[in-house]
């Protein structure tokens, strides 16, 4: 258990529709990194937020957006979706040198 | 950050050492290795860094060679549940997003 937790842990959803992905760091952890992975892409980094301001921005889609709130938690809202966006999303924690992930939310759009 | 190069798969009998290379050639002098791995979709989880000295702890060794163009991850006695796909990384400092590329998938066999 990394101590970070992601909910959901599964979502379906149909095309057009809009979702969003909650995380919570490791207590005391002030950055938060999203990343997706879908089959065809491999492990991407979407985003980075550190207390609360962006901080580093990856292949993040205009469709998609994040922020951190004051008490650290994060949310990645997709809109619009398409097939394509069906894969697993990861948050992360880090304090220094480690980045600790979540278990993950498989998203999938039909 | 430094691309580097990985086998894609690589197979190891249970109980014996797990030797994982990992090229990166055009690494930078303030870069550092950083190895993860994840197990059949669960989130990623950090094994090892260092930056030009050998590194060990629980989980497993890193080796880096002198001009530090490649390195190796040992893992001394592996289990089945060591079975997952092995990423190397480089990038220059903590704090910043993680690069995963291809990665090795180990398959540890009885």
């Amino acid at each position: 258990d990394s101590g970070v937790t992601q909910t959901p842990k599964h979502l379906i959803t149909a095309t057009g529709q809009r979702v969003t992905l909650r995380c919570s760091p490791r207590s005391g952890d002030l950055s938060v990194y999203w990343y997706q992975q879908s089959l065809d892409q491999g492990l991407q980094f979407l985003i980075q937020y550190y207390n609360g301001e962006e901080r580093a921005k990856g292949n993040i889609l205009e469709r998609f957006s994040a922020q951190q709130f004051p008490d650290l938690h994060s949310e990645l809202n997709l809109s619009s979706l398409e097939l394509g966006d069906s894969a697993l999303y990861f948050c992360a924690s880090s304090v220094r040198d480690e980045q600790f992930f979540g278990p993950g939310t498989r998203l999938t759009v039909l | 950050d430094a691309k580097t190069t990985q086998p894609t798969s690589m197979d190891c009998a249970e109980g014996r050492a797990a030797n994982l290379p990992c090229n990166h050639s055009t690494i930078s002098g303030n870069e550092y290795v950083y190895w993860y791995r994840q197990i059949h979709s669960q989130g990623p989880q950090y094994i090892i860094h260092g930056l030009k000295n050998n590194e060990t702890n629980e989980m497993a060794s890193l080796i880096i060679t002198e001009d530090r163009k490649s390195s190796t991850l040992i893992l001394p006695h592996a289990t089945l549940r060591d079975t997952a796909v092995y990423y190397c990384i480089v990038r220059v400092e903590a704090g910043n997003m993680l690069t995963f590329g291809g990665g090795t998938r180990l398959m540890v066999k009885p």
